[in-house]
């Protein structure tokens, strides 16, 4: 079945420290976004990529990285600077071309720091 | 400043009956709307797209109406079921396919 899978679904962190969350897709689509949830909070962007080798900061990029090597995979690493990483975070993908395309999400990470 | 509201309360159906869900937007011109569901601990499940220039779009027992003037949307579950019990997001699009959320509004289906 195609899909996105996010890995860990549980992370914890030491404060100080760096995590990676992983997301990969085989839906073949060239768009990837991370989003982040936190309760009673809607979904915001940190960053997207339309494209391998391409990414852009959405609207809370601070404190966040990410890497798009590969088509299939687009990782995002919360460091140390991110001073309140708690939170679900939120992997997706989409075709580009046409606007309106739908976005497929992977079943989140949820962060906490020990 | 930009918002998109969705009413923070839950909505309390008996099965059966309709369920009506408002999704207002401000400062933002969105040539698409999109609804989707979200269950707890799950990502969000794309359920119906519709553009400015569509007043109604349907999917099954699914309704969404689109209306640029007012700037908003509302989101029809006819016939409603258990398993209809989530939490439902209003999403924009905002240029190169980015989503704007809303906060969400839960529905519980009541046997």
């Amino acid at each position: 079945d195609g899909g996105i899978t996010q890995s860990p679904k549980y992370l914890f962190r030491k404060e100080g420290q760096n995590v990676t969350l992983s997301c990969e897709q085989n839906l073949n689509h060239d768009a990837m976004y991370w989003y982040r949830q936190d309760p009673g909070q809607g979904l915001r962007l940190i960053y997207y990529s339309q494209i391998v080798n391409d990414f852009q900061k959405g609207d809370i990029a601070e404190g966040y990285s990410v890497s798009r090597e590969k088509k299939e995979s687009f990782p995002l690493t919360v460091t140390s600077a991110q001073k309140n990483p708690t939170a679900f975070y939120l992997c997706a993908s989409s075709r580009v071309g046409a606007e309106g395309q739908p976005q497929h999400f992977g079943d989140g990470t949820r962060l906490s720091i020990l | 400043s930009q918002k998109i509201e969705q009413n923070s309360e839950a909505l309390n159906i008996q099965e059966g009956k309709t369920a009506t869900l408002t999704c207002n937007y401000t400062n933002y011109s969105p040539a698409y709307l999109q609804w989707y569901r979200q269950d707890p601990g799950r990502g969000p499940v794309f359920l119906l797209l519709i553009r400015e220039n569509e007043k109604e779009k349907r999917k099954e027992r699914l309704k969404v109406t689109f209306d640029t003037t007012l700037k908003q949307s509302l989101f029809h579950i006819t016939a409603s079921q258990p398993a209809d019990s989530a939490t439902y997001l209003c999403a924009l699009i905002y240029g190169n396919n980015r989503l704007a959320f809303g906060k969400g509004n839960q529905v519980v289906v009541i046997p």
